[in-house]
């Protein structure tokens, strides 16, 4: 079965560093993975995916994330966090033809 | 071009009550799935539509139904409700021929039940 973990349920970040929000998955075969934002009493936003190719996938707003297979994990990145970055970020799996599968979420903050 | 659009957006049932959420997908989309997100956590699959039938399905009740119609919009039923199935519920659409392309969310129904 498929899964998503998510370790960090809050991040912590000032404004103008370097933010990561961490990502692992588990799934059979290989994994197509995503990372949405959520803002609050919004949908989810489609920031970036990791289908084949280079493991360093880079996305929308900035953000960028790094595929590793062996550790199984898919990190999102910002160099500069802003505080308008603050919101509710989620992680997802697919294997081809089945549903996604999302990660509990972590919540990130950037503090001016 | 209209992204996902949901109705309602708010709304208020009791226990025991049914309710519809309907969902109109991305212009060119032709799946739609429905999410459930309860307050603090991930969004939970309930099932997905295709062709006007129920394709996959997460682990709900049959309390919980669809529907897509001809022209790919799509309803969610939840008959005789219960304090918990208060949440955000979601809609996504995609196309079925892409795979594994994104998908893209509407702003939700958020349901309470009393």
């Amino acid at each position: 079965a498929q899964s998503v973990a998510q370790p960090e349920d809050q991040v912590n970040v000032a404004e103008g560093n370097p933010l990561t929000v961490k990502c692992t998955y588990s799934v059979s075969g290989n994994p197509y993975l995503f990372w949405y934002v959520q803002y609050p009493n919004r949908g989810l936003q489609f920031l970036l995916k990791y289908i084949t190719g280079d493991n360093l996938v880079k996305g929308s707003y900035g953000f960028e994330a790094e595929f590793n297979k062996s550790q199984t994990s898919f990190h999102l990145k910002k160099p500069s966090a802003l505080v308008s970055d603050s919101a509710l970020y989620f992680c997802a799996v697919i294997n081809y033809g089945q549903n996604f599968v999302f990660g509990p979420g972590t919540r990130l903050s950037v503090l001016p | 071009d209209a992204g996902v659009t949901q109705s309602p957006t708010h709304l208020i049932k009791t226990r025991g009550q049914q309710v519809t959420l309907r969902c109109s997908p991305k212009s060119g989309h032709d799946t739609v799935s429905w999410y459930q997100q309860a307050l603090g956590q991930g969004p939970q699959f309930i099932f997905q539509y295709y062709e006007e039938e129920e394709r996959q399905r997460g682990n709900f009740p049959d309390r919980f139904s669809g529907h897509q119609f001809p022209n790919y919009s799509s309803e969610l039923n939840v008959n005789a409700l219960l304090l918990g199935d208060s949440a955000l519920y979601l809609c996504a659409s995609s196309t079925r021929d892409r795979g594994a392309g994104e998908l893209f969310f509407g702003e939700g129904s958020r349901l309470t039940v009393l």
